[in-house]
């Protein structure tokens, strides 16, 4: 049964600071993707990574996929009180998802 | 060019009624995909259909569950005799292919069920 492993679950940190969430998974996957969903929202598409070694960014956000590790990455850099959300990861073509990071930026 | 389209938005169910959650897929998107999401959860999945043919279900509860993708019209999920503990958030989503896809996916506002 695939599994998919998000750390942290709860992040709370203060705005210009950097971090990253990681997201492991268990069975192999080519395609990893990650999402935003404010509360009480759907979920919007933020990256879909295609291969081994694939990195996206998007403003403060930055995502990488190394399908050998079975890992994606999800970099904040300098972050703003805006990107406070839960960040999923999930995997595979039916979408198996991660438990979710709740992030909290803090002025 | 609307998304996804669910309704209702909020249903409220007593315990034994039936609830249906209908989902309109982006227009020219054929797969449709079922999740259900708990407070404080990630989303589950629960099935995925293509127009009349559920392609896979291993996501579904076995009894009072079930969906389908007609020829014509919106997806439907339906749950009988709802209980408690079926109280969530329900979200459908769509692309244009299906399997691994490279485009993501386009997910809707949700259903969310409470059961009383």
């Amino acid at each position: 049964e695939l599994k998919v492993e998000q750390n942290p679950l709860f992040l709370s940190m203060q705005e210009g600071k950097n971090y990253t969430i990681y997201c492991n998974y268990s069975t192999t996957s080519d395609r990893l993707y990650w999402y935003r969903q404010d509360p009480g929202k759907s979920l919007e598409s933020l990256f879909v990574l295609l291969s081994n070694g694939a990195v996206k960014q998007e403003g403060r956000l930055m995502a990488s996929l190394d399908t050998k590790a079975r890992l994606s990455t999800l970099h904040i850099t300098a972050a703003v009180h805006d990107l406070s959300a839960t960040y999923f990861c999930a995997v595979d073509g039916d979408l198996i998802f991660g438990k979710g990071t709740k992030l909290s930026v803090k002025p | 060019n609307a998304g996804v389209m669910q309704n209702p938005r909020h249903l409220v169910r007593r315990r034994g009624q039936e609830a249906r959650l209908r989902c309109s897929p982006v227009k020219g998107h054929s797969h449709v995909y079922w999740y259900r999401q708990l407070p404080e959860e990630g989303l589950k999945f629960m099935v995925y259909l293509q127009k009349e043919n559920i392609i896979d279900e291993s996501g579904m509860p076995k009894e009072r569950f079930s969906a389908e993708f007609p020829k014509e019209g919106p997806s439907i999920l339906r749950i009988q005799q709802v209980v408690r503990g079926d109280s969530a958030a329900y979200f459908c989503a769509s692309s244009p292919i299906g399997g691994l896809s490279d485009y993501g996916y386009t997910f809707g506002s949700g259903t969310r069920l409470t059961v009383v």
